[in-house]
């Protein structure tokens, strides 16, 4: 099981709009529709952002989005806020009940 | 509301073990099954484990196989996570999180437990 690639940094103005791709394989991301995106602020536990890659909880602003492409899921952050900025991991199911992460991405508003 | 409280801090030699609890509340814990992940100093997070809490069944990451026990007591709505013969390596936080699918799982970490530090050192 070796991690999903994820760019190890993004940076945007406020205002802007960003992307974060999660490349997996054909074992992962590709055969399933069970990818999930965590944001997580320094000392703090992560809290999830999209599930079922483009699902968003209750609560989470609109601003976020996810999507997928073959064995590439995304998460697009519209409108860049101050308080965007924090490291992103994506999540993956890989089937016999296992799961792998993204090695994550720190995004920085400039 | 929902929510996973962890066991405090622990210091740990290199070859023992360490057993972190995860105690839920606000919900039917026999409803959603309970991820452990880990995430190294600095480092990202790194899914560990998956226990069904209704019939203790359980599925590890290969890296751990042999080495992690993931076990629940029902009756006090607790999951716990069992780690041996540890090395400097395992030095992390280790999360307790819901996978809020209910009944099923796919992957929606959600809640996450507020982390246990465990550091293994001489």
């Amino acid at each position: 099981q070796s991690a999903l690639t994820q760019p190890a940094s993004v940076s945007g103005s406020p205002g802007q709009s960003i992307t974060i791709s999660c490349t997996g394989t054909s074992s992962d991301v590709g055969s399933y529709n069970f990818v999930s995106w965590y944001q997580q602020h320094p000392g703090k536990a992560p809290k999830l952002m999209i599930y079922e890659g483009s699902k968003r909880p209750s609560g989470v602003s609109i601003r976020f989005s996810g999507s997928k492409s073959g064995n590439t899921a995304s998460l697009t952050i519209s409108g860049l806020q101050a308080e965007d900025e924090a490291d992103y991991y994506c999540c993956s199911y890989a089937g016999s009940s296992t799961w792998v992460f993204g090695g994550g991405t720190k995004l920085t508003v400039l | 509301q929902v929510q996973l409280v962890q066991s405090g801090a622990e210091v740990k030699k290199p070859g023992a073990s360490v057993k972190v609890s995860c105690k839920a509340s606000g919900y039917t814990f026999t409803s959603y099954y309970m991820h452990w992940v880990r995430q190294a100093p600095g480092q990202g997070l790194e899914w560990m484990g998956i226990i069904n809490p209704t019939g203790g069944s359980t599925s590890y990451a290969q890296k751990f196989q042999g080495r992690v026990t993931m076990t629940r007591d029902t009756s006090t709505s607790t999951v716990y996570m069992d780690l041996s013969s540890l090395r400097s390596d395992d030095t992390a936080v280790y999360y307790c999180a819901r996978d809020s699918a209910g009944g099923t799982y796919h992957g929606q970490f959600d809640p996450w437990g507020q982390g246990t530090l465990v550091t293994v050192s001489s």
